[in-house]
């Protein structure tokens, strides 16, 4: 079975500042990968995914996320961070297969402080 | 274009009552799933079903039933609603199970009390 581990339950940064989210997974096979934001009292929406390719992915909002196969990571990045940034951050996989959907890390709390 | 549509936004349940959770979506999309989303647990799959009339067990599917008729329609029942079942429900659906983005619908947020 996949498992998705995400380093970090709560961040707290101050505006500008850089981000870096990891997200390690497990699974024996070729996955898709994908970062989820919520915003409070939103549903989820997709900042951006990766099924292969280049493995530096751009996503919405100024982020990206680079896949180091190696290391079975999938961390997200953006260089500087915004107030209207405050949110929970999910990681997911899905296997190629892909029919038993998707596995979620626990989510990130990030806090923005103006 | 609608996407993913659920419905109630908010229910508030009395335990051993039984009630549905519907979800439909308007894509055309092959796969549909239910995921209940717990503080500190992230999202966890209940069901899912990769077109009409096949449907499969997720992670936590204990409590919970569905059925796929149609393409569009992905209803989850809870059959005695049991306090532990307060939770955020949310629908998703893609085109297909793989290699495609996973959509979401807004969410059911359930207290059974």
């Amino acid at each position: 079975a996949q498992s998705v581990s995400q380093h970090n339950h709560h961040v707290i940064l101050s505006e500008a500042a850089s981000l870096e989210l990891g997200c390690n997974y497990s699974y024996g096979g070729t996955v898709n990968l994908f970062w989820y934001v919520q915003y409070p009292g939103q549903h989820l929406q997709l900042l951006l995914k990766y099924f292969s390719g280049d493995p530096l992915v751009k996503g919405i909002k100024g982020f990206e996320a680079e896949f180091i196969k190696s290391k079975f990571s999938f961390n997200l990045r953006k260089p500087s961070v915004q107030w209207s940034d405050t949110a929970e951050y999910f990681c997911a996989v899905n296997s190629l297969r892909g029919a038993d959907g998707l596995t979620f890390g626990k989510g990130t709390h990030l806090i923005i402080q103006p | 274009n609608a996407g993913v549509t659920q419905t109630p936004k908010f229910q508030v349940l009395k335990t051993g009552q039984s009630m549905t959770l519907q979800c439909a979506q308007d894509m055309n999309h092959e796969y549909m799933s239910w995921y209940r989303q717990d503080p500190g647990m992230g999202l966890r799959l209940i069901h899912y079903s990769v077109g009409a009339g096949i449907t499969d067990q997720g992670e936590v599917p204990n409590g919970y039933n569905v059925s796929r008729s149609t393409t569009e329609d992905f209803p989850l029942r809870l059959l005695s609603a049991a306090p532990s079942q307060t939770s955020v429900y949310f629908c998703a659906s893609s085109y297909r199970y793989s290699g495609n983005t996973i959509y979401f619908g807004e969410g059911s947020w359930l207290t059974v009390v």
